[in-house]
């Protein structure tokens, strides 16, 4: 089962920043957090990872409470082709399977 | 790079006939992983490989599906005989076997059996 819990659902406006909460109280100490996102008929996308820090990329950036149970990803600038399927998921540091669960549907709404 | 490559991209079938997708992973990686969405299920892991051995194939559904990697570059998943319930899209991805890596998806096989 997923450790995770999100929101099934979210709306964005376009250009707008988009803030993806997850809970994962559970997580241990050795496990990362994890977030890929599914845009319709296509497959999963790695978006960034983190175990404590926050992290940026040049497509999001990762906010780890202090706790690490929960955490927020934030799309600066949403696009309509951000309009996806959000999955975080937790992991082991090794190369284990990814476990889905429902994930956040984003719509990013013009 | 060309990514994970999985064929065919769209396979109708009927049931009882015997079904065989493909996926080539990204050069180099040596993890492969097999996952299957529907929409009841979600996505679910069926079987992955580390350098071309199985190593959990719980996800497996049931003595219908096999799964094959002859090298590193190849892997089948086969179900024989299918059944309606078998239709969904079939994800391939692969990775290289090391901490913190990322996995890459291929496009999906969309199966549906009538």
């Amino acid at each position: 089962d997923a450790k995770t819990t999100q929101p099934p659902s979210m709306d964005c406006a376009e250009g707008r920043a988009a803030n993806l909460p997850c809970n994962h109280s559970t997580i241990s100490g050795n496990e990362y957090v994890y977030w890929y996102r599914q845009i319709h008929s296509q497959g999963p996308q790695y978006i960034i990872h983190g175990l404590k820090n926050n992290e940026t990329n040049e497509m999001a950036s990762l906010i780890i409470t202090e706790d690490r149970k929960s955490s927020t990803l934030i799309l600066p600038h949403a696009t309509l082709r951000d309009t996806a399927v959000y999955y975080c998921i937790v992991r082991n540091s090794g190369n284990t399977p990814l476990v889905f669960g429902k994930g956040t549907r984003l719509s990013v709404i013009a | 790079d060309a990514g994970v490559i999985q064929s065919p991209r769209h396979e109708v079938t009927e049931m009882g006939q015997e079904v065989t997708l493909r996926c080539k992973p990204i050069s180099g990686h040596n993890s492969l992983f097999w996952y299957r969405q529907t929409m009841m299920r979600g996505l679910e892991l069926l079987i992955y490989f580390n350098n071309n051995v199985p190593i959990d194939d719980s996800g497996m559904p049931e003595d219908r599906f096999s799964a094959k990697m002859p090298n590193a570059s190849f892997s089948t998943l086969k179900i024989q005989p299918s059944e309606p319930r078998d239709s969904a899209v079939y994800f391939c991805a692969s990775s290289l076997n090391r901490v913190q890596e990322t996995q890459y998806f291929g496009p999906g096989t969309r199966l549906l059996v009538l």
